[in-house]
């Protein structure tokens, strides 16, 4: 069965204090890996797609990187803009995604 | 820059009543999603249109859903009969081959 398991479920840094979130996946013919930004009571937004082990992709202070089991959000020197909770879902076999749960940024100014 | 828009934004309904939500997707954009999310649980599947017929539905889309695409521009998603526990925010998406983006939410409460 697929599933992606997202840790840890809540994460609260200081400002400028990097960190890296975790997104573990069992798809079978992963189809793409994406990572989103949601914000309370609105819909995600779209940060990332990443299709093959090894793959990176940066957009100001985010990083996503993926392997053949796990994909991580690194996140540098955030700033309290950056709050919100991150979405991993991955694209397998189906044409749906498939979500994790979250977690929840908290960046302490 | 395109943006999947939704309306309403907020939707009251008593059990029982049917309800349309309505989604106008990104105009080149050629696959069509519904997706709930009860609050505070995770973002869930509920069916997958192209080429103007559905290509896959989850168990939570049951006869009680069905979704249209009146013109070229709307996606409709209609609830029969609410029962409370449909309550939850229910998000339109469309994609290209590599990107697929959301829309913000109708937030639905069944009383």
């Amino acid at each position: 069965e697929d599933q992606v398991t997202q840790s840890p479920e809540a994460l609260r840094l200081q400002e400028g204090e990097s960190s890296s979130l975790n997104c573990s996946y069992t798809v079978s013919g992963l189809r793409g890996l994406f990572w989103y930004r949601q914000d309370p009571g609105k819909g995600p937004e779209f940060l990332f797609t990443l299709y093959s082990a090894g793959e990176e992709k940066e957009k100001e202070r985010l990083k996503a990187t993926l392997t053949k089991k796990e994909s991580f959000l690194h996140i540098t020197a955030p700033k309290p803009e950056d709050s919100a909770t991150y979405l991993c879902a991955a694209r397998g076999g189906a044409n749906n995604l498939f979500f994790g749960t979250g977690t929840r940024l908290t960046v302490i100014p | 820059e395109p943006e999947v828009t939704q309306t309403p934004s907020h939707q009251v309904t008593q059990m029982g009543q049917e309800v349309i939500l309505r989604c106008v997707p990104i105009s080149n954009h050629l696959y069509f999603y519904w997706y709930r999310q009860i609050l505070g649980q995770k973002v869930e599947f509920l069916v997958s249109f192209y080429n103007n017929e559905i290509s896959e539905k989850s168990e939570i889309f049951d006869d009680q859903f069905s979704v249209e695409r009146p013109d070229g521009s709307n996606f409709t998603l209609k609830i029969r009969s609410t029962k409370l526990e449909d309550s939850a925010m229910y998000f339109c998406a469309s994609r290209t081959e590599y990107e697929q983006y959301f829309g913000p939410g109708t937030r639905l409460t069944v009383t």
